[in-house]
């Protein structure tokens, strides 16, 4: 079985500039989750999709980020314009839906790595 | 709310050394604890995980007991490996209270030599 993937792996880009992020999900996990590390620092958890319902989005820094997950597969994290507070690495992460009460694992991806120049 | 301290790295230490890395937390809930590793050019891994109070994870030969009463989740291993060199973060979610998203420690660096 395929576990989460991300692309790019890196992602060089000038202040002011687009990025998009994609996050491929383990098939079948309803949940999708999108953290980042900025400069070594803790991985910050930015936001929950259900499917492709937002479900928790007190993560997100500012309305220069935008994430969506249409059809609830896929999702995808886009920057812009990107600032240089923006550089660190950015993880997804998903897990099956075992109801409220129960504990799933959250299986990472590798991490994209984005430098804003 | 939710919030996680590790002792910081790096740690150094020599092959077959003791390893202990410290982790507290502080939780309005009833969280569930774990602990996740990421090895050089690698993603984070689950290493291992504990859902209830006095509830021991172990994964590896690593172990960490859930301490409410400290409100604490160490990782130990009794022998390390030059193979167990790699980042470690502590983490917390609370489902119970509709929070599944994970709350991380700052991560230890953990550096085995021969």
């Amino acid at each position: 079985e395929a576990g989460v993937t991300q692309f790019p792996s890196h992602s060089v880009i000038e202040k002011g500039q687009t990025v998009t992020l994609r996050c491929d999900p383990i098939s079948g996990h309803d949940n999708l989750y999108w953290y980042r590390r900025v400069m070594g620092k803790e991985i910050k958890f930015l936001l929950h999709f259900v499917k492709e319902s937002k479900q928790d989005e007190s993560g997100m820094p500012n309305n220069r980020f935008l994430a969506e997950r249409t059809g609830g597969t896929y999702s995808t994290l886009k920057v812009q314009p990107a600032e240089l507070e923006d550089s660190g690495v950015y993880f997804c992460a998903s897990s099956p839906n075992l109801g409220t009460l129960r504990e799933e694992t959250q299986y990472f991806g590798p991490g994209t790595r984005l430098l804003v120049l | 709310g939710n919030s996680v301290t590790q002792m910081e790295g790096p740690v150094t230490l020599s092959e077959e050394a003791f390893l202990t890395i410290n982790c507290t937390y502080t939780a309005t809930g009833y969280p569930s604890l774990f602990w996740y590793v990421q090895y050089p050019g690698e993603g984070l891994q689950l290493l291992l995980k504990a859902t209830k109070a006095d509830d021991k994870g172990s994964n590896k030969g690593f172990e960490a007991t859930y301490r409410k009463e400290t409100t604490s989740f160490h990782l130990e291993k009794g022998s390390v490996q030059v193979s167990d060199s790699a980042v470690y973060f502590c983490a917390l979610s609370d489902p119970r209270a509709g929070r599944r998203a994970l709350t991380f420690g700052s991560g230890t660096r953990l550096q085995v030599q021969p």
